[in-house]
């Protein structure tokens, strides 16, 4: 098992606040990494898929980059809102062949408090 | 919208019981997985399938099994449910290609007693 790593664990944050949380995962054999947002009673989500180093995505306030040469992601969330706590998690995709078989790591929840 | 629907969302069953979870995608993909979420884990895969009739061990296969009849239609099977069982069980969907999202059902919560 490729192990997936995701960190922090968990953050606290006030509303207005900017963070950002990094997934860090082995460079070989790389083919995507995924971002998903996990609200409490809900499905998870995809964000975004990734696939080149030095990509960026963006999504309202969500924003992402890759390194795949380095095996790192940054999640960033502008001016946080009480509507972006969930646990977001992040995943790497090995070789195409694979068939879009993801390893994940544990997720990072995020709290915003009003 | 994709939608991925899992038969049950709360399910209770005994130490021993076959317990058949059933999930249904509509969106004609080709990928069916079965996740379980357990508390400081993360998500871990059970089985994954890519085609009818086709199905492929994940990281924790033992005690479990699949089926895929038709393409929209994954079932996983606890053939003798244990305790170590409990858990959050997540069906996920997604075309072939390993940069395509995967679409979640709701997931369904067991608690085996």
């Amino acid at each position: 098992i490729l192990n997936v790593e995701q960190s922090p664990q968990s953050l606290h944050v006030q509303e207005g606040d900017s963070t950002n949380f990094t997934c860090s995962f082995p460079s070989s054999n790389f083919y995507a990494l995924h971002w998903y947002r996990w609200e409490t009673a809900k499905s998870p989500e995809a964000l975004f898929v990734m696939t080149l180093n030095g990509d960026e995505k963006k999504k309202g306030r969500i924003s992402a980059t890759l390194n795949t040469k380095e095996g790192y992601s940054y999640l960033y969330i502008k001016g946080s809102q009480p509507e972006d706590s969930a646990t977001y998690l992040c995943a790497r995709g090995g070789v195409y062949n694979q068939g879009g078989k993801l390893i994940f790591g544990q997720g990072t929840e995020l709290s915003v408090k009003p | 919208d994709v939608k991925v629907t899992q038969s049950s969302r709360y399910l209770v069953k005994r130490t021993g019981e076959k317990v058949f979870l059933e999930c249904v995608q509509d969106m004609d993909h080709e990928n069916m997985f079965w996740y379980r979420q357990d508390p400081g884990l993360g998500l871990r895969l059970i089985y994954f399938s890519y085609d009818v009739k086709m199905k492929e061990k994940g990281d924790i296969p033992e005690g479990y099994s699949v089926s895929r009849e038709k393409k929209e239609r994954f079932s996983l099977i606890l053939e003798s449910a244990s305790t170590n069982q409990t858990s959050m069980y997540l069906c996920a969907s997604s075309l072939f290609r390993g940069n395509s999202p995967l679409h979640f059902g709701n997931g369904t919560r067991l608690t085996v007693t």
